[in-house]
């Protein structure tokens, strides 16, 4: 039980387009999500916090205008880069819960590189 | 705000050997405390964590990890390590906040030489 997937598992756009990148919880509903992004041999830097049915929450930095987060069910978020640059390029990971003082079950990620 | 710190960046064993990968913590109130593994190109995944009760948890895959709270040390512990061990191992704390969002530290790396 508890599994989480992304999809794709990896990409590669060009830059300046828009990629969108799925989270969903195959066996449990999840009423908070959460996006993680991770650079090589770096650990998992949080970029937003979302429930379902309502807007995300960004970390300090993260520009939400870039990263747009929708939490539409309480199976799916989806993550959307725009205006990819190279500097996009990196490893992202969603995690989910399932409710206030459980743990997280995180997806496989997806490695984004932008070209 | 609460934090992990991770000393080590990598741990070499070998294999068979008894294996620690060491964690402090820093928090305010009580310590959710959490121990995730990660093998190349993958998510995360869950294999202990200490919320209270007793300070010895036992986890996933034969790993246990030690609550100490006088040293603020969550260390992840394993009698016997295995090759297959070997992979990127990360201690978290929960926030506080509204969300619980987890704290992540650096991460240490593991190799379990044959």
């Amino acid at each position: 039980g508890a599994v989480v997937s992304q999809h794709p598992s990896w990409v590669i756009c060009k830059s300046g387009t828009s990629v969108k990148i799925e989270c969903r919880s195959l066996d449990f509903q999840a009423t908070t999500m959460f996006w993680y992004r991770q650079f090589p041999k770096q650990s998992l830097m949080l970029m937003a916090t979302s429930n379902e049915g309502s807007k995300a929450t960004y970390e300090q930095g993260v520009e939400k205008d870039k990263f747009l987060i929708n939490h539409a069910s309480l199976t799916l978020s989806t993550l959307t880069v725009t205006s990819a640059h190279p500097e996009d390029s990196s490893f992202y990971i969603c995690s989910a819960r399932t409710g206030t003082g459980e743990e997280q079950y995180f997806g496989p990620g997806t490695r984004l590189t932008v070209t | 705000a609460q934090s992990v710190a991770q000393p080590e960046d990598q741990v070499n064993v070998a294999e068979g050997n008894p294996l620690t990968v060491k964690c402090t913590y820093s928090v305010s109130g009580n310590p959710y405390l959490f121990w995730y593994v990660q093998y190349p190109n993958r998510g995360l995944q869950f294999l202990l964590k200490y919320i209270t009760g007793d300070n010895l948890v036992k986890g996933s895959y034969g790993f246990e990890a030690e609550f100490n709270k006088s040293q603020t040390s969550f260390h992840l512990k394993k009698p016997s390590a295995l090759v297959s061990d070997s992979a990127l191992y990360f201690c978290a704390v929960r926030d506080g906040g509204g969300f619980q969002k987890l704290v992540f530290g650096t991460g240490t790396r593991l190799l379990v030489s044959p």
